[in-house]
């Protein structure tokens, strides 16, 4: 039962263009929502989260839009970078369970020239 | 930055064999470490829990006599795959952090092993 779901495996974007990035979730129990980047050979590591009680949250070029009527969240770069092609993965917590993540299966983003 | 390292990066190994894979928190101390594993072109599922000097919590479907964890030190949790058998092929990857109340960004992770049970 795939809780938090990616449907695009796959993204290519020119660069200086807006990448956006979807992601669906079926536990109306989450509360808390996360992205991470994972580059080649590299552990995944953070890159913005959302709560549920905001419905965006924006650090620099990034920024996650939650639509919690829908279960619905989206991370939008702008502009995108060569540096930002990598496989990005949503994540979802429950309350009470601070760290136990329930991730997507990610979306790789190619951000070409 | 915090950084996580595991070892090996990839294994082979025969069919009822074990095999051992260390991670360590290489520059600081990491009071709860979690084993993921990453089927193809499916999510990263959490697989365990452990603390520091306590038994490892397993996800449901998660047998334990399979799947040793070791977190001795504050710097390295041991993941063992008994008795390997080719279904037990997959990416593990582990994290670490420096509290089970962190803030979910605390939370590291490793480069991952890919294990390849023939």
């Amino acid at each position: 039962d795939q809780q938090v779901k990616q449907n695009s495996p796959s993204l290519s974007v020119q660069e200086g263009r807006i990448s956006i990035l979807n992601c669906d979730y079926t536990n109306s129990m989450f509360d808390y929502f996360l992205w991470y980047k994972k580059y080649p050979a590299e552990g995944p590591t953070f890159l913005i989260s959302i709560s549920s009680i905001k419905d965006k949250n924006e650090d620099g070029r990034f920024t996650v839009f939650l639509n919690k009527s829908a279960k619905h969240l989206s991370l939008h770069i702008v502009p995108s970078q060569p540096g930002d092609s990598a496989v990005y993965f949503c994540a979802a917590t429950v309350p009470g369970t601070a760290s136990k993540l329930t991730f997507g299966t990610g979306t790789r983003l190619q951000v070409t020239l | 930055g915090a950084v996580v390292s595991q070892h090996p990066s990839r294994v082979i190994c025969k069919s009822g064999t074990s095999v051992k894979i260390e991670c360590r928190s290489l520059d600081f101390q990491a009071t709860t470490m979690f084993w993921y594993r990453q089927f193809p072109k499916q999510s990263l599922m959490l697989m365990a829990t452990s603390n520091e000097g306590s038994k490892a919590t397993y996800e449901q479907g998660v047998e334990k006599d399979k799947f040793l964890i070791n977190h001795a030190s504050l710097t390295l949790s041991t993941l063992t795959v008994t008795s390997a058998h080719p279904e037990d092929s997959s990416f593990y990857i582990c994290s670490a952090s420096v509290g089970l109340d962190s803030y979910q960004e605390t939370q590291y992770f490793g480069p991952g092993t890919r294990l390849l049970v023939l």
